[in-house]
């Protein structure tokens, strides 16, 4: 069955320093890749996707991941972390079996330090 | 931006009552969806819908669970008889055509439903 498995339950970094999230999937064919956000009271917002063609994707404010077909790894990168980014981060797959619908992992809570 | 809202924010209720909660996704987005999210869990997929019908659901859809397109604009999900382990966080999205590809899934700010 797919999934996808976030490692880290909470990761703290200074307000400046580089960030990584973890992501790794399990999906028999080619995955859909997704990073979301979802900050305090608000929804899931969408920081950026992968499908296929280069496996280094951009996202909005300033976030990029990776995708490693052969780590099954689709990790979160930011050069530099502001302390605004202090949310919740979840990686996602899209699964095709059937309709269409997201597998989420369980989250990486983000926080920043002065 | 468009946004998916959804009302209310929180929800509280009694054990073994009704709840709707509603959803109004994008104007002219095509397919629905309900996901939830127990505190310190996963977002979980319940359900998609489309074309006035269920495209599918999950085992957390049981028979308490029904979702309705009662109007043309609002999207809602109904549980019948709420137990304690419904509490949860449940998030409304939409999205304009199926499937990730070329579609962005738009997700509400949820709405926390807590069930005494």
């Amino acid at each position: 069955a797919q999934s996808v498995t976030q490692p880290d339950i909470h990761i703290t970094v200074s307000e400046g320093a580089s960030l990584e999230l973890r992501c790794n999937y399990s999906y028999g064919a080619t995955p859909y890749l997704f990073w979301y956000v979802q900050s305090p009271g608000q929804g899931l917002q969408l920081l950026l996707k992968y499908f296929s063609g280069d496996t280094l994707v951009q996202g909005i404010k300033g976030f990029e991941a990776e995708f490693k077909r052969s780590q099954s790894s689709f990790n979160l990168r930011k050069p530099s972390v502001h302390w605004s980014d202090a949310a919740e981060y979840f990686c996602a797959v899209g699964d095709y079996t059937g309709g269409f619908k997201t597998i989420f992992g369980a989250g990486t809570r983000l926080f920043v330090k002065a | 931006e468009p946004e998916v809202t959804q009302t209310p924010s929180h929800q509280v209720t009694q054990m073994g009552q009704e709840v709707i909660l509603r959803c109004v996704p994008i104007s002219n987005h095509l397919y629905f969806y309900w996901y939830r999210q127990i505190l310190g869990q996963k977002v979980e997929f319940l359900v998609s819908f489309y074309n006035n019908e269920i495209s599918e659901k999950s085992e957390i859809f049981d028979d308490q669970f029904s979702v309705e397109r009662p109007d043309g604009s609002n999207f809602t999900l109904k549980i019948r008889s709420t137990k304690l382990e419904d509490s949860a966080m449940y998030f409304c999205a939409s999205s304009r055509g199926q499937g990730a590809a070329n579609e962005k899934l738009f997700f509400g700010s949820g709405t926390q439903l807590s069930v005494l």
